[in-house]
């Protein structure tokens, strides 16, 4: 299996609030989780990595306190953005991996922060 | 780190081949990847490459050099669903899974 199920698809958020992005391998366990965000028109940035029962680890500029990740089970990551500011608003993309070498990856969510 | 560099745009007509290529730089390589996006969708799967040579599957086809820092994806019998931007991702070494993308080639397919 390959499907990688991501919710919500969109968002809309007011500025200050908080909000939680659900990455799910449906028929697959993923041992190693990325999160991605891609801003109009730019390729993907990778923001963090995260493998089953560990802490994440962040790429340099990201702030861990302020995208937490949690992955709690090898189907299940969630991003929360909080305190999120309309500079937040982006694609947030995640992919999971198994032991096949691609990545795939989930449908993506618009986060607007008004 | 890794340095990936392809181009920004490129356009082509219905029916004709194009060749994205892509240059990297990376500290350790395991091999590299090319990925498919629609606008406001996800990145799809197309190739992985390890070793050197050509990896042809159906209209697409991938080229690796590893000893260059070089490859290219070839887009065969172009239809007007290929447009798209194209992603090159080299896969580093001792980060199994984490892919840095570069800024990708936007495919224009025209009638």
């Amino acid at each position: 299996g390959a499907v990688v199920s991501q919710h919500p698809s969109w968002v809309i958020c007011k500025s200050g609030t908080s909000v939680k992005i659900e990455c799910r391998s449906l028929d697959f366990q993923a041992t190693t989780m990325f999160w991605y965000r891609q801003f109009p028109k730019q390729s993907l940035m990778l923001m963090a990595t995260s493998n089953e029962g560990s802490k994440a680890t962040y790429e340099q500029g990201v702030e861990k306190d302020k995208f937490l990740i949690n992955h709690a089970s090898l189907t299940l990551s969630t991003l929360t953005v909080t305190s999120a500011h309309p500079e937040d608003s982006s694609f947030y993309i995640c992919s999971a991996r198994d032991r096949r070498p691609e990545a795939f990856f989930g449908q993506g969510t618009r986060l607007t922060v008004v | 780190g890794q340095n990936i560099d392809q181009p920004t745009e490129m356009t082509a007509t219905e029916g004709a081949i194009v060749q994205i290529n892509c240059t990297y730089q990376t500290s350790g390589f395991n091999g590299l990847f090319w990925y498919q996006q629609h606008a406001g969708e996800a990145p799809t799967f197309l190739s992985y490459n390890v070793l050197d040579g050509l990896e042809e599957k159906g209209r697409f086809s991938s080229f690796l050099s590893r000893s260059k820092g070089y490859s290219y994806l070839l887009l065969k019998e172009l239809q007007m669903k290929d447009s798209a931007s194209y992603l090159c991702a080299p896969e580093h070494s001792g980060s199994w899974g984490k892919l840095q993308f570069g800024a990708g080639t936007q495919v224009v397919v025209t009638p």
